[in-house]
């Protein structure tokens, strides 16, 4: 069974700061690798999504940044708006298909003015 | 372009009872997954279907089941409720393959009492 450790649980970061959240797994047979956002009363929402060929990718102010020999990706949310305030999942898929996904535990984003 | 709709939105039930949930896949969209998410927890796989088969099972008991119907949306049932069967039920949808991203509903919040 897949593990996927997220951290930290909650994040307070000021207006135009950098938000930063970490993810960690343990199988590496795997070719996708996403972050959902999720608002209150909502359903997660793909933020952005890197594939292990690449170390980086970045989308606007969102980054992910990928170590497959630590077997770790993570966040980076550059010039943090008070819009950004969610919920954050990383995961990670079971079968090396984008469908059947394991989630983190998630980390509560809170961007403050 | 209607995306991922599930209804109802909330369900109030008493334990022992069954109830059905029901998703309408992203328009072009042929494969479904369900997910539970606990409060303050990630989204937990159920099961996914593509071809009107369970194709894929996490580790939930029979209790829960599913069916796909020929226009692609799909059903969740859950017998023998449980207090702890309380959560929101995702649904997600996606185009069969390794590279179709997931794409969630709002979810069904589902109470037992």
């Amino acid at each position: 069974q897949q593990q996927v450790k997220q951290s930290p649980q909650s994040l307070i970061v000021q207006k135009g700061g950098i938000s930063i959240i970490n993810c960690a797994y343990e199988n590496t047979a795997f070719d996708y690798f996403p972050w959902y956002q999720q608002f209150p009363g909502k359903g997660p929402a793909l933020l952005i999504a890197i594939r292990p060929d690449v170390s980086e990718k970045k989308e606007g102010r969102f980054t992910i940044s990928f170590n497959k020999s630590a077997k770790q990706f993570s966040l980076h949310i550059m010039d943090s708006q008070p819009g950004d305030s969610a919920t954050y999942f990383c995961a990670v898929p079971n079968t090396g298909t984008a469908s059947k996904l394991t989630f983190g535990t998630g980390t509560r984003l809170q961007v403050t003015l | 372009d209607a995306g991922v709709t599930q209804s109802p939105t909330h369900l109030i039930k008493t334990r022992g009872q069954q109830v059905t949930l029901r998703c309408s896949p992203k328009s072009g969209h042929d494969t479904v997954s369900w997910y539970q998410q606990a409060l303050g927890q990630g989204p937990q796989f159920i099961f996914q279907y593509y071809e009107e088969e369970e194709r894929q099972r996490g580790n939930f008991p029979d209790r829960f089941s599913g069916h796909q119907f020929p226009n692609y949306s799909s059903e969740l049932n859950v017998n023998a409720l449980l207090l702890g069967d309380s959560a929101l039920y995702l649904c997600a949808s996606s185009l069969d393959g390794d590279n179709s991203p997931l794409h969630f509903g709002n979810g069904t919040r589902l109470t037992v009492t």
